[in-house]
């Protein structure tokens, strides 16, 4: 079983929707990452959690630690917001990242 | 300020060639960790450098290296290059602790697309 599952794999929404990205862990951790990735392959860190919620502009991230379950959300998406979207978990001596979530907002 | 420099941005070798990859972090930035993205792996941790001491390593074979120097700045090497070595090779700063005790945030640099022939 994998440590890390992210869903869902691929999400295509339209302008404006809500979005909503999952992450299930199965081990313990110091903290969970959100990072975004666009086509071109840099990576920006989003989030960095050990507790609660977290909110950046439009993005809103949540963990609750005693589910291993983490949530990132984007309100009023763009299509800028198209993305791949990767949860990564740092443990006591390495880091494990999600396979990703391809997001893509239509106009 | 300027970000996390990889040099170079894209490379091309043949089998059993060796490369060394070169990221220069964040200025005040003291670790430094190295990931290996392929299309079916994903992106993998390779190995994390604070204060010039290799602190974490994962889990790739020895002729995967790295170093870093008192400036911060860190180089990996992969020696005897394998087909399946073809990635985008990615590295972070963060400040103090580093990226394991989860303790910073990640800068990541816009990585060195190495193709192996």
């Amino acid at each position: 079983k994998n440590e890390v599952e992210q869903s869902p794999q691929n999400l295509t929404a339209q302008e404006g929707e809500f979005i909503t990205i999952n992450c299930s862990y199965s081990v313990g951790i110091s903290a969970l990452h959100w990072l975004q990735q666009h086509p071109g392959g840099g990576i920006v860190s989003l989030f960095m959690l050990s507790s609660g919620k977290k909110k950046h502009g439009r993005l809103i991230a949540t963990i609750n630690i005693q589910e291993k379950h983490s949530s990132l959300h984007i309100t009023a998406s763009h299509p800028r917001d198209s993305a791949v979207y990767i949860c990564a978990l740092s443990l006591d001596d390495k880091i494990i990242f999600g396979k990703g979530t391809r997001l893509h907002i239509l106009p | 300020k300027a970000g996390v420099t990889q040099t170079p941005r894209y490379l091309i070798k043949t089998r059993g060639q060796q490369v060394t990859l070169s990221c220069s972090p964040i200025s005040g930035h003291r670790s430094v960790s190295w990931y290996q993205q392929t299309p079916g792996q994903g992106l993998q941790f390779l190995f994390e450098y604070f204060s010039e001491t290799q602190r974490n390593k994962g889990n790739f074979p020895g002729r995967f290296s790295g170093r870093q120097f008192s400036n911060s700045r860190s180089e990996m090497n992969v020696s005897t290059l394998e087909l399946g070595d073809s990635a985008l090779y990615l590295c972070a700063s963060s400040l103090g602790g580093g990226i394991i005790s989860g303790a910073n945030v990640l800068t990541f640099g816009a990585g060195s697309r190495l193709t192996v022939l």
